[in-house]
């Protein structure tokens, strides 16, 4: 069965934190994908990798960075967390394929006091 | 560039009555299209795609979606709502990008279902 996991489900930091999530895909997919989601915003592309040590910005890459060393680990990295990146964070992956759907992750819920 | 519209934020049934959720896209040529289901406090499940053939397509948990290209639309049907089904549901469009394919989504309808 696909399995996408994250790191955490809940997690709480201070501001100014260095804080990394983490997403591993046991399906050998190329593409991996983080996206924060925020109430009447939907999902939000942060950044997405085509390939290991590849990566490419979302929609809103500012305060985030990543890290894909091996294929199957995607890391979203708050270099020094903010109260406005509290919010839920989902991590996705998909093989380069036209109609293929992504798999996700259940989401890591991050609050930043 | 794509985008998606899901213009009901919420949307109320009763248990056992008909849903139609809507969602509207804009992209130049063909699309591929997806609805995905969030249960509360969890990651997306896709519920069915279309990207050929049929235009009426058949998903897991009873729904379908119909695309109609003269009206950039891709509507979310089920004939009888149960309570489990109250969720977060997104609407997403796929778009190539590069050598990869990128989704766009929705801003998401929640259903609520009344006993």
């Amino acid at each position: 069965d696909v399995k996408v996991t994250q790191s955490s489900r809940y997690l709480v930091k201070r501001t100014g934190e260095k804080v990394f999530l983490e997403c591993v895909q046991d399906m050998d997919h190329e593409n991996m994908f983080w996206y924060r989601q925020d109430p009447g915003l939907g999902l939000r592309l942060i950044y997405f990798s085509y390939d290991v040590k590849m990566k490419e910005k979302g929609d809103i890459p500012e305060g985030y960075s990543v890290s894909r060393e091996k294929k199957e680990r995607f890391s979203l990295i708050l270099e020094s967390a903010s109260t406005n990146q509290t919010s839920m964070y989902l991590c996705a992956s998909t093989p380069p394929i036209r109609g293929v759907e992504q798999y996700f992750g259940p989401g890591t819920r991050l609050t930043v006091t | 560039a794509q985008s998606v519209t899901q213009p009901d934020i919420h949307i109320t049934v009763s248990e056992g009555a008909s849903l139609e959720l809507r969602c509207n896209y804009s992209y130049g040529a063909t699309p591929y299209l997806f609805w995905y289901v969030q249960s509360p406090g969890q990651g997306l499940q896709l519920l069915l795609k279309y990207f050929s053939g049929d235009t009426l397509v058949q998903g897991i948990k009873g729904f379908e979606a119909e695309f109609k290209r003269s009206q950039s639309s891709f509507n979310l049907r089920k004939p009888s709502v149960h309570w489990s089904d109250a969720a977060e549901y997104f609407c997403a469009v796929g778009a190539q990008s590069g050598g990869s394919y990128i989704p766009t989504f929705g801003r998401g309808t929640s259903l609520i279902v009344h006993p």
